[in-house]
């Protein structure tokens, strides 16, 4: 059974600062894993979507790693606003029987003070 | 196209009575989903459609719920007898689909379900 861990699960940082979210699942056996946001009361915002033969991939301000093999995958976040205060979910799509479903984490609730 | 829409945003029902939450894909999307989201959790699976066949099911839906994309458009999740257990934050989502199985998938804004 797959299962993805987020840590830390809360993080506040001053407003400028570079940050980075980890997350990590149990099953290396990937299509790919992809980066959310969600602002409190709403929807998810997909941000980045890593395919499992990738290293990484980049949006602006954002850049996601990941390796498979390890179970890792990370969200570096440049010069933080105060608008990038969310929760930040990361989802992994396995291989084989099920592989429909996201499994996602608890989240990362990121607070940037100004 | 503006991406998934869900309605309503908002339920709140008194516990016992049904409730019905529609969802709309993004057109070109064959697959669709449900999931919900209980406070401080992620989204866990409920069920998904490719065009209106029903594939998959999670031990999640009970017999009180029960989804269904009659023409493999907008989908329907109901909620029968609701109980208290039952408020979450409903969440749909479609992809492409297809051969290609690398795809990402969009979310909707979801519905928030407050049952009292």
């Amino acid at each position: 059974k797959q299962e993805v861990t987020q840590i830390p699960a809360a993080l506040s940082v001053p407003e400028g600062e570079n940050l980075v979210l980890n997350c990590s699942f149990t099953d290396s056996a990937i299509y790919n894993l992809q980066w959310f946001r969600q602002d409190p009361g709403k929807g998810l915002t997909s941000l980045l979507l890593i395919q499992s033969s990738q290293r990484e991939q980049t949006s602006g301000r954002l850049n996601a790693s990941l390796d498979k093999s390890s179970g890792r995958s990370t969200l570096y976040i440049a010069a933080s606003q105060p608008g990038d205060s969310a929760t930040y979910l990361c989802a992994v799509r396995r291989r084989g029987f099920g592989n429909e479903k996201l499994t996602f984490g608890t989240g990362t609730r990121l607070t940037i003070i100004p | 196209d503006t991406g998934v829409s869900q309605n309503p945003r908002h339920k709140i029902t008194k516990r016992g009575q049904n409730v019905t939450f529609r969802c709309d894909p993004i057109s070109e999307h064959n697959r669709l989903y449900w999931y919900r989201q209980t406070l401080g959790q992620g989204p866990e699976f409920l069920t998904y459609f490719q065009n209106e066949a029903q594939l998959e099911k999670s031990r999640l839906l009970s017999d009180r719920f029960s989804a269904e994309r009659p023409k493999g458009s907008f989908s329907t999740l109901e909620i029968q007898r609701t109980e208290q257990g039952d408020s979450a934050m409903y969440l749909c989502a479609s992809s492409p689909g297809g051969r290609e199985v690398n795809y990402g998938y969009t979310f909707g804004s979801g519905t928030r379900l407050t049952v009292v």
